[in-house]
């Protein structure tokens, strides 16, 4: 089974930073890594696709990065409703979810 | 637009039977995979299995193989996830979703609304 794991656990930012989130798989997944967004009592939102392809109707603020084994997804500049949990997710072997960042208000 | 509905949150005892459901809308059913995700409560997403609407084709996470039963009904449009004995760790919210590509092992473009299953004695 291919492990992700998310770092860090809790991100403490304010409105108008940068935030950048990273994910490692236990072994390479080449580009087969996907980012969603979560906010309390929702479905998960996909988000980046394929590593670095944001799915439709995401807003440029988002972006990923990376591939092999160590990926990342930057938020270029938080607004208020982008303070929510972040979980990637590998679609080599089977199909697992990273144990998520939560990203708070500061 | 693509909708997935799924049924309403179920309060059930050890040893019952589950069936619960997820409604597709707004495309053809037949040409993406299903998948079923679990999360615990205040835990991560986990993937349960996957089902191919237009062959049934099925796969399932070796962590969830003989636990559930995953099936379709294409006159429906409808995707149903099914337990034949709960346990009170099967306590969770459930998500359906549907695959991004064609390709069973894919990402979720769309999300049902989840079911929240409590397993109680």
């Amino acid at each position: 089974e291919i492990v992700l794991t998310q770092s860090p656990a809790t991100l403490s930012l304010s409105p108008g930073e940068r935030a950048t989130l990273s994910c490692r798989a236990s072994q390479g997944i080449s580009n087969y890594l996907a980012w969603y967004q979560q906010k309390p009592g929702q479905a998960p939102r996909l988000l980046i696709y394929d590593a670095s392809n944001r799915a439709t109707g995401i807003p440029a603020r988002f972006s990923g990065s990376g591939s092999g084994t160590d990926f990342t997804l930057t938020i270029s500049s938080l607004e208020p409703e982008d303070f929510a949990v972040y979980y990637c997710q590998q679609r080599t072997v089977w199909l697992t979810f990273g144990g998520g960042t939560k990203v708070e208000i500061k | 637009e693509v909708q997935l509905v799924q049924s309403g949150a179920e309060v059930k005892k050890p040893g019952e039977s589950l069936r619960i459901s997820c409604k597709y809308s707004g495309d053809s059913f037949s040409n993406r995979w299903i998948v079923w995700v679990r999360q615990s409560p205040g835990k991560g997403l986990e993937c349960m299995g996957i089902i191919y609407p237009s062959d049934s084709d099925t796969r399932y996470s070796p962590s969830f193989l003989g636990q559930v039963t995953l099936s379709v009904d294409k006159s429906m449009s409808t995707a149903y996830l099914e337990w034949s004995s709960l346990k009170a760790s099967d306590t969770a919210m459930y998500y359906c979703a549907k695959t991004r590509s064609a390709n069973g092992y894919s990402d979720f473009d769309y999300w049902g609304q989840g079911t929240l299953v409590t397993v109680s004695s």
